[in-house]
């Protein structure tokens, strides 16, 4: 079983849509969490990191729920450039442990 | 401009050839990281250094060495003893203040034919 769990997708969906991502992570150790997008072939870069109260930054929101050991990523109004592939990662004991990743495809 | 850098963006090696990716970065930061990333997986850990003149090995080491001689710099060899070179090799580093944050360079994908 992978340490970060996400479902590979992809979503497709309608510009103007609401997409959730949910991601699951296996050591109750992890310290630390947070969403980082991918382009196509291009390198990961931070979206957001994700607080227990929850967290907002414009159209995205990020929930963690550290009892069940999820997390996840609300992304409202979607927009055509939203479409890319979103990774869970967890700080495990100073190393960012990633997951696979969820492709999301905006349409117009 | 502050970034990292990697080079070269696309790289072609023979089987049995050992080949260095270079990572520069001018963000004076301390720690520095390689990852791999193969197609539909999550980038894995190879090597990383806190400081320089120290690095530790990640998950998958094997087949692989690095060096850090300098704060700027952090090249990594693929070594003929690497059983699946061909990914995309992604550099990063992070601040003491900030370790959690990293900052990617645009990554080497290296084919090994």
């Amino acid at each position: 079983r992978k340490e970060v769990e996400q479902d590979p997708g992809p979503f497709n969906v309608p510009e103007g849509a609401t997409v959730a991502f949910n991601c699951t992570y296996s050591n109750s150790a992890s310290q630390s969490f947070f969403w980082y997008r991918q382009d196509c072939r291009k390198e990961p870069k931070l979206l957001m990191s994700v607080y227990s109260s929850g967290n907002e930054d414009g159209r995205f929101t990020a929930q963690l729920n550290r009892a069940s050991q999820y997390i996840s990523l609300l992304i409202r109004d979607s927009k055509l450039s939203d479409s890319a592939t979103y990774l869970c990662v967890v700080n495990r004991a100073g190393k960012l442990i990633f997951g696979q990743g969820t492709t999301l495809q905006v349409k117009p | 401009d502050g970034g990292i850098t990697q080079s070269p963006k696309y790289l072609f090696r023979k089987e049995g050839q050992n080949v260095t990716l270079s990572c520069e970065q001018n963000l004076n930061h301390d720690a520095m990281y390689w990852y791999r990333q193969d197609p539909g997986q999550g980038l894995r850990l190879i090597y990383y250094s806190q400081i320089v003149n120290d690095f530790q090995k990640g998950d998958i080491a094997e087949g692989y060495s690095v060096s850090r001689e300098k704060k700027e710099s952090f090249p990594l060899t693929v070594t003929s003893a690497q059983k699946n070179p061909t990914a995309f090799y992604l550099c990063a580093s992070s601040s003491q203040r900030g370790p959690d944050t990293q900052y990617f360079g645009p990554g080497t994908r290296l084919t090994v034919l």
